[in-house]
């Protein structure tokens, strides 16, 4: 069965500032997809950053980018020149394809808080 | 605009009763997806379908029940609602051969 493990349940962050959130993963699949989703206070699910398993290249979105460590089981992200408005629950998430199907697996969350 | 809607949004209700939460996408996708979130615990899979009169259990399907039988639609059903199912419940669908999922506002259930 495959686990997606978020070892830090709440981080802070000054505006402007650099912060990674840490995700490590189990799977004995070989082709999957993980995921970063925002949920703000308004509770709205929000996709972050989307990684192909088979890609070595790190995935980035503007201000997000991850940390893709194919052999380590880790799928950290990064948020650069942290807003205000990114204070959230991140969630790392992993799916897999079973034939033309797929299940979308969610770790327990990090809460973050940007402060001015 | 296609989109997921969840309805109701908020419900309270006494436990033992039945109760059934919708969840309606427009965007003819066939995956669809229920989750439960509570606090420490994350998102976890109750149900999910890939497809009409396609259904599978997840994690924590206990004392619930999903049945598809339009692409559109994914019903959950408390078969007798207890107050360790009070939470907030998330419905979600993606499209066969991609991978991006679409979430629905959500449904905050309270069992009294």
């Amino acid at each position: 069965a495959q686990t997606v493990t978020q070892s830090q349940p709440e981080m802070s962050v000054q505006e402007a500032e650099t912060v990674t959130l840490s995700c490590t993963y189990d799977t004995s699949e070989n082709n999957y997809y993980l995921f970063w989703y925002k949920q703000p206070p308004s509770r709205q699910m929000i996709l972050v950053i989307r990684q192909e398993a088979y890609k070595q290249q790190n995935a980035t979105e503007n201000r997000f980018s991850v940390n893709f460590q194919k052999a380590a089981k880790s799928f950290s992200l990064k948020i650069s020149d942290s807003q205000l408005g990114d204070t959230a629950m991140y969630f790392c998430a992993f799916f897999t394809y079973g034939g033309s199907q797929g299940n979308l697996i969610f770790g327990k969350g990090t809460k973050l808080s940007v402060k001015p | 605009d296609a989109e997921i809607t969840q309805s109701p949004r908020h419900k309270i209700t006494e436990t033992g009763r039945q109760v059934t939460l919708a969840c309606h996408q427009t965007w003819n996708h066939n995956n669809m997806f229920w989750y439960r979130q509570d606090l420490g615990h994350g998102l976890r899979l109750i149900h999910y379908s890939y497809g009409v009169q396609d259904t599978n259990k997840g994690e924590v399907s206990d004392g619930y029940s999903v049945s598809r039988s339009n692409t559109e639609d994914l019903p959950l059903t408390l078969e007798s609602a207890a107050s360790s199912q009070t939470s907030v419940y998330f419905c979600a669908s993606s499209e066969s051969g991609t991978t991006e999922a679409f979430f629905g506002q959500g449904t905050r259930l309270t069992v009294v």
